[in-house]
């Protein structure tokens, strides 16, 4: 079965300053990996996916990430981080056979001014 | 309306009291989930329904019940609810249930159950 690790549950960064936060995944075969964003008393919306192709994918909100099989990672990325970043980032997997993503436990991350 | 939709967003029950949450989604997708997100735990798929038909059920207590009249609605059907049940309830719906089907969710039903 397919599993999704995120080591930090907790991030604080300065306005301005670049961001990473870490995902790894484990599953036998290529995974579909995407990562959400999480604003306080909101749903969950779609940041990026990836399925197959260019390794670094584009997202919204200037995000990117990049998908590295030999360490089974999908790392999301943004250069400079602006206050309204400040949410909780989850990273989820979708495996053939599997009726539904599977998501990691979730990173809080905090911008200060 | 857009997207998913959630309604109420804040419910307060006594463990007595039936309830429902519902949940409507405006984007002719196939599929919809019932999620449960609780303080310091990761997401726990409740139900996934596709095409009205339920193909998952996460070993949820009988005190949950989904119902799915059509692929637009999903109701969540509350009874007998245990404070442990507070939580916040999250709808999503998706394309298909395939791997790469990219789940949209709502905003939430914040639960209290007292």
């Amino acid at each position: 079965a397919q599993s999704v690790t995120q080591p930090d549950i907790h991030i604080t960064v300065s306005e301005g300053a670049s961001l990473e936060l870490r995902c790894n995944y484990s599953y036998g075969a290529t995974p579909y990996l995407f990562w959400y964003v999480q604003s306080p008393g909101q749903g969950l919306q779609l940041l990026l996916k990836y399925f197959s192709g260019d390794t670094l994918v584009q997202g919204i909100k200037g995000f990117e990430a990049e998908f590295k099989r030999s360490q089974s990672s999908f790392n999301l990325r943004k250069p400079s981080v602006h206050w309204s970043d400040a949410a909780e980032y989850f990273c989820a997997v979708g495996a053939t056979g599997r009726r539904a993503l599977t998501f990691g436990s979730g990173t809080r991350l905090q911008v200060q001014p | 309306e857009t997207g998913v939709t959630q309604t109420p967003r804040h419910l307060v029950m006594g463990m007595t009291n039936k309830k429902s949450l519902k949940c409507e989604q405006h984007l002719g997708h196939n599929a919809m989930y019932w999620y449960k997100q609780s303080a310091k735990k990761p997401l726990e798929l409740m139900f996934v329904y596709n095409f009205k038909e339920q193909t998952e059920n996460n070993s949820v207590p009988s005190r949950f019940s989904p119902e799915c009249p059509n692929s637009s609605h999903l109701f969540l059907h509350l009874h007998t609810l245990q404070p442990e049940d507070s939580a916040l309830y999250l709808c999503a719906s998706s394309p298909g249930i395939g791997p790469g089907d990219e789940q949209y969710f709502g905003p939430g039903t914040r639960l209290t159950v007292t």
